[in-house]
């Protein structure tokens, strides 16, 4: 599997509910990223949480991350429509400067 | 998508045409990036470019040939490409210096080689 792979691949919801997506990475990382992308557009860079962060709030986003895991979890609270679109982690690894490696991304469909 | 452009936004071109994808960014950063997206893949890291240099080549074939003539910006040369080159092309940019920090990404071209 890759570095930075998403849990589950496509998701759909009804709009108020939470959505929970998962990440998991296989080496050290400097930070890991979430970006989302509307379909055939660029990405979005949402929230970028350190190595030595355990958790982070931006708006309706929320990120953690357990290093000992190798994983990250972003949760949209109260979703809305206008939030379908995919959701891709990256990390940056502690050797590779300032590359990100992107994972599959998880589809996000919040049904009205 | 501000901050970062690209052009053009769609593409259709032969196999034995050549053209050029371009990019610019307005935000003042130094490093810049050329990623592929296929259906059903990750993005895929094609070349990376830190103050005009390039850095990274991701074992891309020659028939990718990217430029950076300043730290605003990036172009891709392309020439007799193949069917499998069509996906979505996305330039991002970022600021060395700050750690794997995020990247600004342009809109895209969606390129179609017939």
């Amino acid at each position: 599997s890759q570095q930075g792979e998403e849990d589950p691949q496509a998701l759909s919801i009804q709009e108020g509910e939470n959505a929970t997506m998962n990440c998991s990475y296989k080496t050290s990382i400097n930070n890991l990223q979430w970006y989302r992308q509307n379909s055939g557009r660029g990405l979005v860079h949402l929230i970028l949480i350190r190595s030595n962060e355990r958790e982070k709030h931006s708006g309706r986003l929320r990120v953690t991350l357990d290093t000992s895991k190798k994983s990250s979890s972003l949760l949209i609270t109260a979703s809305r429509a206008a939030d379908t679109a995919s959701y891709f982690c990256a990390t940056n690894k502690e050797t590779s400067g300032s590359r990100l490696t992107f994972g599959e991304g998880t589809q996000l469909t919040v049904n009205p | 998508e501000t901050g970062v452009t690209q052009t053009p936004r769609h593409l259709v071109m032969g196999m034995t045409n050549k053209k050029s994808l371009k990019c610019e960014q307005h935000l003042g950063h130094n490093a810049m990036y050329w990623y592929k997206q296929s259906a059903k893949k990750p993005l895929e890291l094609m070349f990376v470019y830190n103050f005009k240099e390039q850095t990274e080549n991701n074992s891309v074939p020659s028939r990718f040939s990217p430029e950076c003539p300043n730290s605003s910006h990036l172009f891709l040369h392309l020439h007799t490409l193949q069917p499998e080159d069509s996906a979505l092309y996305l330039c991002a940019s970022s600021q060395l210096g700050l750690a794997g920090a995020e990247q600004f990404f342009g809109p895209g071209t969606r390129l179609t080689v017939l």
